[in-house]
């Protein structure tokens, strides 16, 4: 089955700064790649996703690229602010009827004032 | 989300009891789903139903037991709690897309309940 792994587990950056966050994934039937954000005491909440017919997506200071040679993806932040601070989940899901996802073990993010 | 209700919000109970979790979604969707979240564990599904009467066991089913009443609500038990099943619980909703039953939609989640059985 599919396996997804996250790095790093933990990184601090300082405000301004731009975080990097990488997954891998071993099914290379997966094709749709979903990260979320999840604040203390909350729900993970969805902030960008890619389909593997899309090498690269934007969205404001968030983005996303998809490697499927390598069957890795990136989240990028940039100018990084400290309401950034929270944890990041990456996951993988197989285009078949289950849409089951495969969730990364997150990284915990947090941005220095 | 406000949108995906869990309740209750916290719980903590004994070893043996019989727990029942609740789900609730004003969103209209036809997909629902339990997760259980560990620390460095990420979230690991549970059960899901794609529909009123559709039930599918997840990769950690054991020991859990879920009913779906209605389009909007699905709730997860526990007929005899473990230790080793205080964690954090996530309900989480998405939508189909007609004709194409294959195609991968966001799943959206709702605040989680804290579990902790003693």
């Amino acid at each position: 089955g599919e396996n997804v792994e996250q790095h790093p587990s933990t990184l601090s950056v300082q405000e301004g700064d731009s975080a990097v966050i990488k997954c891998t994934y071993s099914d290379s039937a997966s094709n749709y790649f979903p990260w979320y954000k999840q604040e203390l005491g909350k729900g993970p909440q969805l902030i960008i996703d890619i389909r593997s017919n899309v090498g690269e997506k934007k969205d404001q200071r968030i983005a996303v690229t998809l490697n499927k040679t390598a069957k890795h993806f990136s989240l990028h932040i940039t100018e990084t602010q400290p309401e950034d601070s929270a944890v990041y989940f990456c996951a993988a899901s197989i285009n078949n009827y289950g849409q089951n996802f495969v969730f990364g073990p997150g990284t915990r993010l947090s941005v220095l004032p | 989300d406000a949108d995906v209700t869990q309740t209750p919000r916290n719980r903590i109970t004994k070893t043996g009891k019989r727990i029942m979790l609740e789900c609730s979604q004003t969103k209209g969707h036809d997909r629902m789903y339990w997760y259980r979240q560990d620390p460095g564990l990420g979230l690991q599904l549970i059960y899901y139903s794609f529909d009123v009467k559709d039930i599918n066991k997840g990769e950690i089913s054991d020991g859990y037991s879920v009913s779906r009443q209605a389009q909007a609500k699905f709730s997860l038990s526990l007929e005899s709690a473990i230790p080793n099943q205080t964690a954090l619980y996530f309900c989480a909703t998405s939508a189909s897309i007609k004709g194409t039953a294959s195609s991968n939609q966001p799943q959206h989640f709702g605040d989680g309940t804290r579990l902790s059985i003693l």
